[in-house]
């Protein structure tokens, strides 16, 4: 069955404490891998779009990877404003396509 | 560029109601979906309409429907609602569709009682 999984659940950093976050899908013809950002009581916002393996894409502290089978959000020293959900979402295989979000990381930076 | 807006952004309902959200997409994006967050289920896809057209649909009931009219612009109703229909509804909006990067609106909270 395709799905997204994301990985860990919560994740506590100290400022500057480099971490990554993992997305792992299971879809076949992948069509897109998106990450997005969202703060409490708003929207998701978009972050990044990676379309086939090897693909890297980086904004400011974030880089995001893809592989077969993965993604990766990297965060380089990261800073309390980074605090936030990360979702991470694919559209799934078909003629009745839809778009599957993963649960979330939930990222808490702590200066 | 104006981003997406949702209407109303907070909503109590009794259940058996039935509701109707609205949402206005970025200026030139033809395709709207809409999106309903549980804490224990997270973010679920319930439909995209692209051009007037539903073309993909999520594994909601048939309480769940939208339309979309020829300004791009969406809504969607919840018909007998039920508890555990309380959620943020969030609409987004996309140039092509949801292969492509889409705009999130900031949501409808709606309570069911």
């Amino acid at each position: 069955e395709d799905q997204v999984t994301q990985s860990p659940e919560a994740l506590r950093l100290q400022e500057g404490e480099s971490s990554s976050l993992n997305c792992s899908y299971t879809v076949s013809g992948l069509r897109g891998l998106f990450w997005y950002r969202q703060d409490p009581g708003k929207g998701p916002e978009f972050l990044f779009t990676l379309y086939s393996a090897g693909e890297e894409k980086e904004k400011e502290r974030l880089k995001a990877t893809l592989t077969k089978k993965e993604s990766f959000l990297h965060i380089t020293a990261p800073k309390p404003e980074d605090s936030a959900t990360y979702l991470c979402a694919a559209p799934l295989a078909g003629a009745n396509s839809k778009l599957t979000f993963g649960k979330g990381i939930t990222l808490s930076v702590r200066p | 560029k104006a981003g997406v807006t949702q209407t109303p952004r907070y909503l109590i309902k009794t259940r058996g109601q039935q509701v109707t959200l609205s949402c206005s997409p970025i200026s030139g994006h033809r395709s709207v979906s809409w999106y309903q967050q549980t804490p224990g289920q997270g973010l679920q896809f319930l439909f995209e309409y692209f051009s007037e057209t539903q073309r993909n649909k999520g594994n909601f009931p048939g309480r769940f429907s939208g339309r979309q009219f020829s300004n791009s612009r969406s809504e969607m109703n919840v018909s007998t609602l039920e508890l555990g229909d309380s959620a943020l509804y969030l609409c987004a909006s996309s140039l092509e569709g949801i292969t492509y990067e889409q705009y999130f609106g900031p949501g409808t909270r709606l309570t069911v009682t």
